[in-house]
C-alpha cells in the first residue's frame, strides 16, 4: 500500500477484555516497529520485527502484551486482560532498514480502556 | 536522566521567524531522526541523519557527533510549521529501536 496502515483507528474496551490492534506496513518494508505514546508522555518503543522474527521486544510492558507478524507483512499486537494504564496510542512504523531510510509510521490506534 | 533531551520544551514564535529547535544526546549513536508531529497525532519523519547536514525545502537539519547535539531549523516559520517535532537516536550497536526526547511543541502565530 501507500503508507502505514492500521486499525482500528480507535478502541474503546472494557477492563479486563483482550484487544488486537492491526498494522499494515508498506510493501516490501522489511523492518517493523510497534510504538506507544501514553497521554502527555513520549514515545516509547514497544517491539521490532525484522521480517517474521522479533530480534528486540525489550519494551514490552508485561506479558499481558505480546506480537508477531505474519508473511513478513502485517503484524497484530496483543493486549490480554487490559488496564486502565494501557490507554495510549499505539503506532506502527516501518522502513527499508538495511538501505538508511527514515520511518514511515501509521495513524496510531487510540485505545481507551474503561 | 534521559538519553535524549531536547530544548526549549515549547516556542512560540511569530510567522517569517528563524527558528532552532535543539537535540542532546548522552549515548553512542548510528543514526538521528527528526520526526513531526501534528496535532492530529499523525507522525512523519523529516530526517535521519548521521553525519553532517540534510536540507529538506525550509527545514535544515545538522549534528555534530563528537558534541553529541543536533540542531533542526526552520526558516521563515509558517503557521502550518506548528507541530511537535521530536529527536530520536538509534542507539550504536543496540538494536533498531528508537529512543525518543520528549518533543518540543512549536507554536507559530500569524
Amino acid at each position: 500500500g501507500a503508507g502505514v496502515s492500521q486499525s482500528p483507528s480507535n478502541k474503546v474496551t472494557e477492563k479486563g477484555k483482550d484487544v488486537e490492534l492491526r498494522c499494515d506496513p508498506i510493501s516490501g518494508h522489511t523492518a517493523l516497529y510497534w510504538y506507544r505514546q501514553s497521554l502527555g508522555q513520549g514515545l516509547e518503543f514497544l517491539i521490532y520485527f525484522q521480517g517474521n522474527s522479533a530480534p528486540d521486544k525489550s519494551g514490552l510492558p508485561s506479558d499481558r502484551f505480546s506480537a508477531e507478524r505474519t508473511g513478513g507483512s502485517v503484524s497484530t499486537l496483543t493486549i490480554q486482560r487490559t488496564q486502565q494504564e494501557d490507554s495510549a496510542v499505539y503506532l506502527c512504523a516501518s522502513s527499508l532498514v538495511y538501505q538508511g531510510r527514515g520511518y514511515t509510521f501509521g495513524s496510531g490506534t487510540r485505545l481507551t480502556v474503561v | 536522566k534521559n538519553e535524549v533531551e531536547q530544548s526549549p520544551q515549547n516556542l512560540t514564535a511569530q510567522e517569517g521567524e528563524f527558528i532552532t529547535i535543539n537535540c542532546s544526546y548522552s549515548v553512542g549513536i548510528s543514526a538521528l531522526h527528526w520526526l513531526q508531529q501534528h496535532p492530529g497525532g499523525g507522525i512523519v519523519s523529516l530526517f535521519m541523519l548521521s553525519s553532517g547536514k540534510k536540507k529538506h525545502g525550509r527545514l535544515i537539519a545538522t549534528i555534530n557527533i563528537q558534541e553529541k547535539h543536533s540542531s533542526l531549523h526552520i526558516t521563515a516559520s509558517h503557521p502550518r510549521d506548528s507541530a511537535v517535532y521530536i529527536c530520536a537516536v538509534r542507539i550504536q550497536g543496540g538494536s533498531e529501536k528508537l529512543v525518543f526526547g520528549k518533543g518540543m511543541k512549536l507554536t507559530v502565530n500569524p
